[in-house]
């Protein structure tokens, strides 16, 4: 069982290149998450959905898009990377469709530089 | 809305010492309570949680939690740490009030030395 898997693990990128992250899971829940790590700053929401072909802004949305064509899966993209972009990214996912309570399950992160 | 407040940033012990570390919310109504530890270079790993029933929460490797309505506190407790333990720790929230999304504090860098 792979949990939540994101892709990939690093990129740099140069300023104004665009990239997408991969967040997958394997557990059928319905809600999934990304959040961005920054030293200091514990873990910041960035966009969340609540179901597929849902997707909501969270605290930090700005510079970042997202989509959830498929449950299983949520996109993160970037249009124009920005050094202030530079962080670690955290894909999560939680609530089964049963609606049981569940905690975050996470990803092992993406860790982005832009130069 | 929910908010999470730790107030412990850096706590640094020795082997055997005892840990509290301490999380507070700031949301009224019923909620969701969790600690999740990272260890160095690795993504986010639940210690414990609390859904409803006995405030008293015990998780993996030792660790417990108190949940006290009345002080919105969820506090994380160890009585003898050791050097595995060096980690960053994150208390979280989840609540009607924030569409059940997850709410995180700054953490806790907890540093235990030999």
């Amino acid at each position: 069982n792979a949990g939540v898997t994101q892709t990939p693990k690093f990129r740099v990128l140069k300023t104004g290149q665009s990239m997408t992250l991969l967040c997958a899971q394997d557990m059928n829940h319905e809600y999934m998450y990304w959040y961005r790590q920054d030293p200091g700053m514990g873990l910041r929401l960035i966009h969340y959905s609540v179901g597929e072909g849902t997707t909501a802004k969270g605290e930090v949305p700005d510079g970042y898009n997202v989509s959830r064509l498929k449950k299983q899966n949520f996109l993160l993209g970037l249009e124009s990377a920005a050094p202030s972009q530079t962080s670690v990214y955290f894909c999560a996912s939680s609530y089964p469709r049963t609606g049981a309570k569940t905690e975050a399950f996470f990803g092992q992160g993406t860790r982005l530089t832009v130069v | 809305a929910q908010s999470v407040s730790q107030h412990n940033h850096h706590v640094i012990l020795s082997e055997a010492a005892s840990l509290e570390l301490g999380c507070n919310y700031s949301y009224g109504g019923t909620v969701n309570l969790f600690w999740y530890v990272q260890y160095p270079g690795q993504h986010l790993q639940l210690l414990l949680k609390y859904f409803s029933g006995d405030p008293l929460v015990k998780g993996i490797k030792g660790f417990e939690a108190e949940f006290i309505k009345s002080k919105f506190s969820f506090n994380l407790r160890k009585p003898s740490v050791q050097w595995s333990d060096t980690a960053e720790y994150f208390c979280a929230v989840s609540s009607s009030g924030g569409s059940y999304i997850p709410t995180f504090g700054r953490g806790t860098s907890l540093i235990v030395h030999p």
